[in-house]
């Protein structure tokens, strides 16, 4: 079964500064999709960033890009430049390739509590 | 855009309380899920649905049952409700195919209710 593991509970940046967030998967597939999805005092789950395992270039979108180690099953998110609405819990996500059935499910990490620091 | 609504933001109810928590989605997407949310757990499938009347057990069904009588709604039902299924519901849905209603989106992308936080008393 797939694992998705976050190792770092909570962390904190000052603003426009860098932070990364780490993230660990583990499986034996060779085709899947990996997530960074934002989760904001509000509640609502926003997706930040999506990674195809088949793709070599790491994804970016604005101010967030990811380090997608394939070998070694490692999908760090980078945010740049920093800011207040930053804030929030970050949760990794792991979902099989496939159409239908079980492969449409997301295996989360326990989430990254960032704090952004005026 | 993609709106997922939970029908309640909070909800407290007493213990042994049949329990129906709502969830519609506007897209017209196959696939329909229920989370639970507890600090250091992270989320957790209770139950998934890929199309009308058709259910698949998550991680962890116990307790829940859950009925798809419509494409657009997922119910989440708490037969008897307990203390130890105090915590916050987040429903999803995405679709397979890659587009939806006439966008064009990127399928396997769950898009999330603002969840309900219960409360079993």
């Amino acid at each position: 079964a797939q694992t998705v593991t976050q190792s770092q509970p909570e962390m904190s940046v000052q603003e426009a500064e860098t932070v990364t967030l780490s993230c660990t998967y583990d499986t034996s597939e060779s085709d899947y999709y990996l997530f960074w999805y934002k989760q904001p005092p509000s509640r609502q789950m926003i997706l930040v960033i999506r990674q195809e395992a088949y793709k070599q270039q790491n994804a970016t979108e604005n101010r967030f890009s990811v380090n997608f180690q394939k070998a070694a099953k490692s999908f760090s998110l980078k945010i740049s430049d920093s800011q207040l609405g930053d804030a929030a819990m970050y949760f990794c996500a792991y979902r099989s390739e496939g159409y239908g059935g079980a492969t449409n499910k997301l295996i989360f990490g326990t989430g990254t509590l960032l704090a952004v620091q005026p | 855009d993609v709106k997922v609504t939970q029908s309640s933001r909070y909800l407290v109810k007493r213990t042994g309380e049949k329990v129906f928590l709502e969830c519609v989605q506007d897209m017209d997407h196959e696939n329909m899920f229920w989370y639970r949310q507890d600090p250091g757990l992270g989320l957790r499938l209770i139950y998934f649905s890929y199309d009308v009347k058709m259910k698949e057990k998550g991680d962890i069904p116990e307790g829940y049952s859950v009925s798809r009588e419509k494409k657009e709604r997922f119910s989440l039902i708490l037969e008897s409700a307990s203390t130890n299924q105090t915590s916050m519901y987040l429903c999803a849905s995405s679709s397979s195919l890659g587009t939806s209603g006439g966008l064009s989106l990127a399928k396997n992308i769950q898009y999330f209710g603002a969840g309900t936080r219960l409360s079993v008393l």
